[in-house]
């Protein structure tokens, strides 16, 4: 089984600011990676796919790069609708598996 | 638009059993493999079960092996997760998930709104 490490599991940050959201994986999954963005009380919104991949309707702040076992997500100029938990998912063998997610604060 | 109405969540005893349906419409859902993933109050999200397009091939997550089933129904447009000899820790909200793709194994770019399972005595 892909083990996903995610990292921070929390982050606090500003208006305007940008933030990098990591998550490892234990072994080689090419670019099989996916971003997701959570509210409270929602579904998972796509935010990424293939590490890269910007999904419909996201905006450009928006940003990933990875290939292997790291990869990186990038929100630049955070607004305050930012403001959730964001998990990453492997879907390169299965069972797939999801990072442990990290929760995004703006202050 | 894409949609995936989840139903059939509920309360169920220990070792009981309950069965979500999942209702699409928006894709041609045939084309596309579905799957399961649920998320255990304040916790974070759990592959959980997939199927191909046509049904013809599964895989589970460890947890759920021989106790869950994942099916389909191409003709109405149904998911659906039969699940048995229920414990306590499958107690989530249970999500249906459509791929991105089609062919293939991919990750999920639509979700259902989610249906809650709670399994107490």
């Amino acid at each position: 089984e892909t083990t996903l490490t995610q990292s921070p599991a929390f982050v606090s940050a500003s208006p305007g600011d940008t933030v990098s959201i990591s998550c490892q994986a234990s072994r080689d999954i090419d670019d099989d990676m996916n971003w997701y963005q959570q509210k409270p009380g929602e579904s998972p919104v796509l935010i990424l796919h293939e590490a890269t991949t910007l999904a419909p309707g996201i905006p450009p702040r928006f940003s990933g790069s990875g290939f292997g076992t790291h990869f990186t997500l990038v929100i630049n100029n955070i607004e305050s609708e930012d403001a959730a938990l964001y998990f990453c998912l492997q879907h390169d063998e299965f069972p797939y598996t999801f990072g442990q997610g990290t929760r995004l604060e703006i202050k | 638009e894409v949609q995936l109405l989840g139903s059939g969540g509920g309360f169920v005893q220990p070792g009981g059993s309950l069965r979500l349906s999942c209702t699409a419409s928006g894709f041609t859902f045939s084309d596309f493999p579905m799957a399961w993933v649920r998320q255990a109050p304040g916790k974070g999200l759990e592959w959980v079960a997939m199927i191909s397009g046509r049904g013809r091939d599964s895989y589970y997550a460890a947890s759920v092996k021989g106790r869950f089933a994942i099916t389909r129904d191409n003709t109405n447009n149904v998911l659906y997760l039969q699940m048995t000899r229920l414990r306590v820790e499958d107690t989530a909200v249970y999500f249906c998930a459509k791929q991105t793709h089609t062919g293939g194994w991919y990750g999920f770019d639509s979700w259902g709104q989610g249906s809650l399972v709670a399994v107490s005595s």
